[in-house]
């Protein structure tokens, strides 16, 4: 049983970037039958998808941050990682690492890490 | 404002049916499967139901799910005050290349 765990600062700067890794344990990040997502949660707010890598490289992103996320693998860690730049107060919110099962039409998100909440101020 | 649109608040009474709704559009829920997701108070969101009206292992079958056109729906039935939660209705948008959520449902056990 596949399972994530969210890592990385719990505040950053505004302007700076924020970055955060996802270490799986329970199952092989190498695998082609899993895409690799990550998802936030302003406090009190709904879910924002904010996109996946599959272990071929291939990403998707949410257009709304595109310009300004990056999500890769580390294979050789068996992590992977979200870069959001130049961030605002507006990019507060608790980070969810999460996967689902690389398999056309299928777009679940399961399991999902416990989540980790960053903070932008200076 | 979310893509999917849910209603704000659900409420029942132990051992009633509640269904939560979720509405969307053709690039949508009109031609992708769509999944509910519970997050109980304070802990990471949970899949609920999966390709429409699937339920994964070890979520009880007091839930079920449904789609018709470019709306889904969300049933439980005996209602219990454990289940008092968030619920979050997803899908695939085919216009955005992206996944959407809806803007959750607070569901409260009277």
């Amino acid at each position: 049983q596949v399972q994530l765990q969210e890592s990385g600062p719990g505040l950053v700067k505004p302007s700076q970037t924020l970055s955060l890794t996802c270490t799986v344990s329970g199952g092989s990040i190498r695998s082609d039958n899993y895409y690799w997502s990550w998802i936030r949660q302003p406090a009190g707010k709904g879910l924002e998808w904010i996109g996946r890598i599959y272990t071929s490289g291939n990403t998707n992103y949410n257009p709304s941050l595109k310009s300004r996320v990056t999500i890769s693998v580390d294979t050789s860690k068996n992590q992977f990682s979200l870069k959001l730049r130049s961030v605002t107060a507006a990019d507060t919110a608790v980070y969810y690492c999460a996967s689902g099962v690389a398999r056309p039409r299928e777009n679940w998100l399961d399991p999902w890490g416990q989540g980790t909440l960053v903070t932008v101020s200076s | 404002q979310s893509v999917l649109t849910q209603p704000p608040s659900a409420s029942g009474t132990p051992g009633q049916r509640v269904t939560i709704s979720c509405s969307g559009s053709s690039s949508n829920i009109g031609s992708n499967y769509v999944y509910w997701y519970q997050q109980l108070p304070g802990t990471a969101p949970k899949l609920l139901i999966y390709r429409n009206n699937q339920r994964p292992s070890g979520v009880p079958d007091r839930f079920s799910g449904s789609k018709s056109g470019t709306s889904a729906s969300l049933a439980i039935s005996g209602l219990r005050s454990q289940d008092e939660a968030d619920y979050y209705c997803a899908s695939w948008d085919d216009s955005l290349s992206g996944v959407i959520f809806g803007g959750g449902t607070k569901l409260t056990v009277l």
